[in-house]
């Protein structure tokens, strides 16, 4: 099994609500990613987890909060959000780097993304 | 910025031309990756090339790296219409633990 799956699709949400996106994989893989990706413009890493622990915090604003339950599973917290915040949010997964390590370089499985707007 | 240059930003050819997309880079890499993203999906991805490999092939995919201009090439042989997409490249530099994706080039591939 080679599929990253996402949920929702698609989320439309107020400024005032909260939120959350989650991303499943079951291929093993100890490092998972969110991204954030605007219209005709590449993906933004957000945040790295490696070994279900936070590795990488790419100075994003605390009205996103993720969260790595277990090693399959990788949820987005999202609260008081902004109308810049609407985007295409992608979760990957790939397998680690070294134990210990802050993430990795290697091949990276993505979901077919959350499409989110804020109103 | 550490993000990779890429171009064209796009690309227009008919179906049976060859299409070719060109990504540079800043500073030396571990590897250097190239992902699909059909519109509005998640992303694809296509091949990984080793900082110490010259040339790789996946079906009608060629790969070239050149580690001394920094830049690497993608070249799709004998287009399709279903290879319309877009398509980055994401460099892994050494000594860092996170993947970088370049701004892309956008590919239209005409039936």
């Amino acid at each position: 099994d080679t599929e990253v799956t996402q949920t929702p699709k698609h989320l439309v949400m107020g400024m005032t609500n909260k939120k959350s996106l989650k991303c499943e994989q079951h291929m093993g893989h100890r490092a998972m990613y969110w991204y954030k990706q605007k219209a005709k413009k590449p993906p933004e890493l957000m945040f790295v987890y490696s070994y279900e622990k936070l590795s990488i915090n790419e100075s994003v604003p605390s009205r996103f909060s993720p969260e790595c339950p277990n090693s399959s599973l990788l949820n987005l917290h999202l609260h008081a959000l902004q109308p810049e915040d609407s985007a295409l949010y992608l979760c990957a997964s790939s397998q680690p780097g070294l134990a210990g390590s802050s993430g990795t370089t290697d091949t990276q499985y993505f979901g077919p993304g959350t499409r989110l707007t804020v109103l | 910025s550490q993000q990779g240059e890429e171009d064209p930003q796009a690309l227009s050819i008919q179906e049976g031309e060859n299409a070719t997309m060109n990504c540079s880079y800043k500073t030396s890499i571990n590897n250097l990756q190239w992902y699909r993203q059909n519109s509005g999906r998640g992303l694809v991805h296509l091949i990984l090339i080793r900082s110490n490999e010259r040339e790789k092939h996946s079906g009608r995919l060629r790969v070239t790296l050149d580690t001394s201009k920094k830049s690497s090439s993608l070249l799709i042989t004998a287009s399709r219409a279903a290879d319309t997409a877009s398509y980055f490249c994401a460099t892994a530099y050494t000594g860092g633990f996170k993947t970088i994706f370049g701004a892309g080039t956008r590919l239209f591939v005409k039936a």
